[in-house]
């Protein structure tokens, strides 16, 4: 079974504080993804990488940057947190190649930025 | 630019009903197309995905359809439990978009006793 586990369930942060979300996929997938979800906006692509070191800006990359300095660890940074940041974020993992591969995803990080 | 829907945004159904959720998208020129299931406050898990080659593909209670042709898919679910109360988001793989995919806003489903 593919397991994709991430740092934290919840987590409350002070405006202006750097924000470090982990994910950790066990099923040596090339990709691996972070998304944010919004009641109304659905899920969101931030950023994406296809292999160490490497990155893709998704569609809403602002206020945040990546590190992916093993293949099965995908780090999503928040430079300086907003109260706009407050969100649902959910790490997802896939095996290369666009026509067959499911994503897979973890249980999520509730963050709430005061 | 990719745009996926779904109608209608929240259904409640009684056990043992038999019901169809929607998905529709704009570009046909998909790779594939994934279903997904979320709990309150949880992830997302993984029910189906169709190739864009394929027309259907089935687990269990669940069938998913795929036209191309008319940007849409359907997902069947059978003999409806409460246990399937939960959102249902339909997901489009475009190509050339490097497996990114567009995800619509979900179907908050909840079947009752």
């Amino acid at each position: 079974d593919v397991k994709v586990t991430q740092s934290s369930r919840y987590l409350v942060k002070r405006t202006g504080e750097k924000v470090f979300l982990e994910c950790v996929q066990d099923m040596d997938h090339e990709n691996m993804f972070w998304y944010r979800q919004d009641p109304g906006l659905g899920l969101r692509l931030i950023y994406f990488s296809y292999d160490v070191k490497m990155k893709e800006k998704g569609d809403i990359p602002e206020g945040y940057s990546v590190s992916r300095e093993k293949k099965e660890r995908f780090s999503l940074i928040l430079e300086s947190a907003s109260t706009n940041q407050t969100s649902m974020y959910l790490c997802a993992s896939s095996r290369q190649g666009r026509r067959n591969y499911e994503q897979y995803f973890g249980p999520g990080t509730r963050l709430t930025v005061t | 630019k990719q745009e996926v829907t779904q109608i209608p945004a929240a259904l409640s159904v009684p056990e043992g009903e038999n019901l169809v959720l929607n998905c529709s998208f704009t570009d046909s020129a998909i790779y594939n197309l994934q279903w997904f299931r979320q709990d309150p406050g949880k992830g997302l898990t993984s029910l189906l995905l169709i190739q864009s080659s394929q027309r259907e593909q089935t687990s269990g209670r669940l069938n998913a359809s795929l036209d191309k042709s008319s940007g849409r898919s359907t997902l069947y679910i059978a003999a409806s439990q409460p246990g399937d109360s939960a959102t249902y988001l339909c997901a489009a793989l475009k190509t050339g978009t490097a497996s990114k995919l567009t995800f619509g806003t979900g179907t908050r489903l909840q079947v009752t006793l």
